[in-house]
């Protein structure tokens, strides 16, 4: 079974500055999907960025970009220039890219968030 | 276009209570997905539905969970009886194809007491 571990349970940054935020998977398939999703205080879920697997390029989605390693199973995000309204619980999730019918291929494993701040 | 809906946004029961949550997904998405996260956990799946069938349903922990999808439209998920230990937020999602984006909703904070 798959497994998401985000070491992180809380971070904080400053306004403007860059912050990293860890992701590790443990998996034994070669076809994957990664994500990192945010939650704001009191709203929902939305995704920030996704990174296929295969694709050796680093996903980028404006301020925000992972560093995404194979090999080592680490799927980090990094946003820059951070912004009061990135104050939020950041949830890195796997989903299986097997598309094979009759088991459990679309949901998604997540892991158990990191809430950050930013501070003024 | 209206994103996923739940109802209620808080429950709160008394052990052995009944209670059904409710969700709507985006018009369209004929997949809805439902997750659960208890305090200080990870966020876990319940079960994928594809219109009114049950695509995978692994994560329901026990038989007092039951969820249904008449109609392939919205999506009930019915505690009974409900125990301590299924406190936490429920989320629902829902995606146009199975491949596809999930997008959740606001989530229903279920308190057992």
């Amino acid at each position: 079974a798959q497994t998401v571990t985000q070491s992180q349970p809380e971070m904080s940054v400053q306004e403007a500055e860059t912050v990293t935020l860890s992701c590790t998977y443990d998996t034994s398939e070669s076809d994957y999907y990664l994500f990192w999703y945010k939650q704001p205080p009191s709203r929902q879920m939305i995704l920030v960025i996704r990174q296929e697997a295969y694709k050796q390029q680093n996903a980028t989605e404006n301020r925000f970009s992972v560093n995404f390693q194979k090999a080592a199973k680490s799927f980090s995000l990094k946003i820059s220039d951070s912004q009061l309204g990135d104050a939020a619980m950041y949830f890195c999730a796997y989903r299986s890219g097997a598309t094979n019918s009759g088991g459990s291929n679309y949901k998604l494993t997540f892991g158990k968030g990191t809430l950050l701040t930013v501070n003024p | 276009e209206a994103g996923v809906t739940q109802f209620p946004s808080h429950s709160v029961i008394e052990k052995g209570q009944t209670v059904t949550l409710r969700c709507d997904p985006i018009s369209g998405h004929d997949n809805l997905y439902w997750y659960r996260r208890v305090m200080g956990k990870e966020i876990k799946f319940l079960l994928h539905f594809v219109k009114e069938s049950k695509q995978d349903e692994s994560g329901m922990p026990n038989n007092r969970f039951l969820a249904e999808r008449t109609g392939g439209t919205y999506s009930t998920l019915k505690v009974q009886p409900a125990e301590l230990e299924d406190s936490g937020v429920y989320f629902c999602a829902s995606s146009q194809v199975e491949v596809s984006e999930q997008f959740f909703g606001p989530g229903t904070r279920l308190t057992v007491l």
